[in-house]
């Protein structure tokens, strides 16, 4: 296991609502991503955070935001949920003590918009 | 723009025969970490390695082996002697190397390769 949990693991939710995915980092990790898998498909980056501010992003709209906690966890959460948006959400936890930094994933939230 | 490919989409074998998953990747950095994660149905993504550009040496470890080649740019991974508990989907990423606050800028995945090992 890599300590990095999330939850809920499966969720279901109707089209226009919105969603709060939570992920609690690996201890001593001080950075979190989020990444969007839908089915078939590799990951996607959504967002990062560092030190609790967003510090990358991939091509994802607003309605995609985070947050991260003094304690490193985080949350991502989605407004006006599309059916597009049903997909596998995996959080990713890292440390940065230089130019590179390992990510170690949780086990993911499957999302289901209907 | 950077891109992951992985043509094989699916591959299936019998059990103790070797394997090849390939990687082709595109960049436009000087620098960058290439990497394998395998992801099995419980879905959490496992690390298997990390290739930092600058190093073009092979790596081996155990039945897992890697064969980088930047003039061809390609990353693949071999199983040899499979077993069932390799049946999974595995991912070829890219990163690029930043020295900004929080380190990589995000992994940028190929479509993966469901990979199944038959009895």
């Amino acid at each position: 296991e890599t300590g990095v949990t999330q939850s809920p693991t499966h969720l279901i939710k109707t089209r226009g609502q919105q969603v709060t995915l939570r992920c609690s980092s690996q201890s001593g990790h001080n950075t979190v991503s989020w990444y969007q898998q839908a089915l078939g498909q590799g990951p996607q980056f959504i967002f990062q955070y560092y030190r609790e501010e967003e510090n990358g992003r991939g091509n994802f709209p607003p309605r995609f935001s985070g947050l991260q906690f003094p304690n490193y966890s985080s949350e991502l959460n989605v407004n006006a949920l599309e059916l597009d948006d049903s997909a596998l959400y995996l959080c990713a936890s890292s440390s940065w003590t230089g130019p590179y930094t390992e990510a170690f994933f949780g086990q993911g939230t499957r999302l289901t918009v209907v | 723009a950077q891109k992951v490919t992985q043509a094989q989409t699916e591959i299936s074998v019998v059990e103790k025969e070797d394997v090849t998953l390939d990687c082709v990747y595109e960049t436009r950095d000087t620098t960058y970490y290439l990497f394998w994660y395998k992801q099995p149905p419980s879905g959490e993504l496992v690390f298997l390695i990390r290739r930092n550009s600058f190093d073009e040496q092979n790596e081996i470890s155990g039945r897992y082996s890697w064969n980088f080649q930047k003039s061809t740019s390609s990353f693949n991974f071999t199983i040899t002697a499979s077993q069932v508990v390799d049946s999974a989907v595995y991912f070829c990423a890219l990163s690029p190397v930043s020295n900004s606050g929080g380190g990589a800028d995000g992994l940028t995945f190929g479509k993966g390769t469901h990979l199944i090992i038959q009895p």
